[in-house]
């Protein structure tokens, strides 16, 4: 497609329930990456993928959070139990090569709001 | 760790005013640094960026920034906005040359009225 895009677009889910969260990278791009942005904060980095390599998961709160990316290309963001503490913007971004310098496209995101 | 700090939480103008938007980074090592643009209803979208050379870079739409290493420092400034910068703008800084992920400032919404 012409840019990342993700889905759902909103989600409203119960307290305790699973979420799974979808992201499609720019076709080509090898490098993906999670972002959260909570009211009142910036943008925190939760999770990058690279082609086959093993993904950074340094930036997800805690085990209640996973992701995984199938054939080099789509991803899914679980969350698991939500709380409410999870509502958020969750962006996702894409790039080349995954190399510092490069831009990263960002998707729209999906706004969850957990009750 | 890698931290950004911006200084303006909420900045309002009128146009024609000129902006300098502040980004305190803290980093030892060789930095990238970027400015990021919400409009609304919009993607987040790179405005400009800095990784070397020249340390004023030129951004889209009339923007850009100064590099001051002494300072930690990659203000974003513009000489005259307009109704239409009227966004969220956020300071980003990379210093994992090994993966490219960011460390975004809490970003500064800036309002232009008419």
């Amino acid at each position: 497609g012409a840019g990342v895009s993700q889905s759902p677009s909103n989600k409203v889910t119960e307290k305790g329930k699973d979420v799974e969260l979808r992201c499609d990278p720019i076709s080509g791009h090898t490098a993906l990456y999670w972002y959260r942005q909570s009211l009142g904060q910036g943008l925190e980095f939760l999770i990058y993928f690279q082609g086959n390599s093993a993904p950074d998961k340094s930036g997800l709160p805690s085990d209640r959070f996973s992701a995984e990316r199938t054939g080099g290309s789509v991803s899914t963001l679980t969350i698991q139990r939500t709380q409410q503490e999870d509502s958020a913007v969750y962006l996702c971004a894409s790039t080349t090569a995954g190399r510092a310098q490069e831009t990263q496209y960002f998707g729209p995101g999906t706004r969850l709001l957990v009750l | 760790a890698q931290s950004v700090s911006q200084h303006n939480h909420h900045v309002i103008l009128s146009e024609a005013a000129s902006l300098e938007l502040g980004c305190n980074y803290s980093y030892g090592g060789t930095v990238n640094l970027f400015w990021y643009v919400q409009y609304p209803g919009q993607h987040l979208q790179l405005l400009l960026k800095y990784f070397s050379g020249d340390p004023l870079v030129k951004g889209i739409k009339g923007f850009e920034a100064e590099f001051i290493k002494s300072k930690f420092s990659f203000n974003l400034r513009k000489p005259s906005v307009q109704w239409s910068d009227t966004a969220e703008y956020f300071c980003a800084v990379n210093g994992d040359g090994n993966t490219g992920k960011l460390i975004f400032g809490q970003g500064t919404t800036l309002q232009v009225k008419p």
